[in-house]
């Protein structure tokens, strides 16, 4: 079974641009949660997507914004992006939302912004 | 609120030798506790986790977690280190009904040939 894979992998963009980053999960895995790592803040909640409907969310502004579709591909976007906004974007996914919520991790997309 | 504190930032151990990774939580209920594995470049892979039953958990590569309620501790053991173990390990911690996990700030392990 494929894992979860993230596009792109890298990306660098410069501060006012927006920037949509992509995550397709594990098949059949219906959750999708975003995370963004940086060195000063570590790994932070930014918000999951379960059956297309958005059920929690982190405490990021409202620049940050995602979206799931009917094949549970999600979507992450960051619009009037800033330099904090530099970071490794992960996606994890997990079949259900309940007991067993064990996620699996993508490899990242790496943001840079200039 | 849920939190993780780990307490090293940077561990530092020779290869075969003994290593245990510290971990103590903060949560109002039963938790749901993690420990995962990041490599340079990569994503999260998960090592081990604890929902309930027995506090002795093992994992992948070796690895094993001990649960204690009493001093709110969810500590990674492995009794001999290889090399490939280099890496950034991360607990956390998550709530049953949704996947809002909070990690922990890592801690970096260092293996001395």
């Amino acid at each position: 079974k494929a894992g979860v894979t993230q596009t792109p992998r890298y990306l660098i963009k410069t501060r006012g641009q927006q920037v949509t980053l992509s995550c397709s999960p594990i098949s059949g895995h219906r959750s999708v949660s975003w995370y963004q790592q940086t060195p000063g803040q570590g790994l932070q909640f930014l918000f999951e997507y379960f059956s297309e409907t958005q059920r929690n969310k982190g405490n990021f502004p409202g620049r940050f914004s995602g979206r799931q579709f009917s094949n549970s591909r999600s979507e992450m976007n960051v619009s009037t992006l800033e330099l904090g906004d530099s970071a490794l974007y992960l996606c994890a996914s997990s079949s259900t939302s309940g007991n067993d919520n064990e996620q699996f991790f993508g490899p990242g997309t790496r943001l840079t912004v200039l | 609120a849920q939190s993780v504190t780990q307490p090293d930032i940077h561990i530092t151990v020779s290869e075969g030798a003994s290593l245990e990774l510290r971990c103590n939580y903060s949560y109002g209920a039963t938790p749901y506790l993690f420990w995962y594995v990041q490599s340079p470049g990569q994503g999260l892979q998960l090592l081990l986790k604890y929902f309930s039953g027995d506090t002795l958990v093992q994992g992948i590569k070796g690895f094993e977690a001990e649960f204690k309620r009493s001093q709110s501790s969810f500590n990674l053991r492995k009794p001999s280190v290889h090399w490939s173990d280099a890496a950034e390990y991360f607990c956390a911690v998550g709530p049953p009904s949704n996947n809002d996990m909070r990690f922990g700030a890592g801690t970096r392990l260092t293996v001395k040939p």
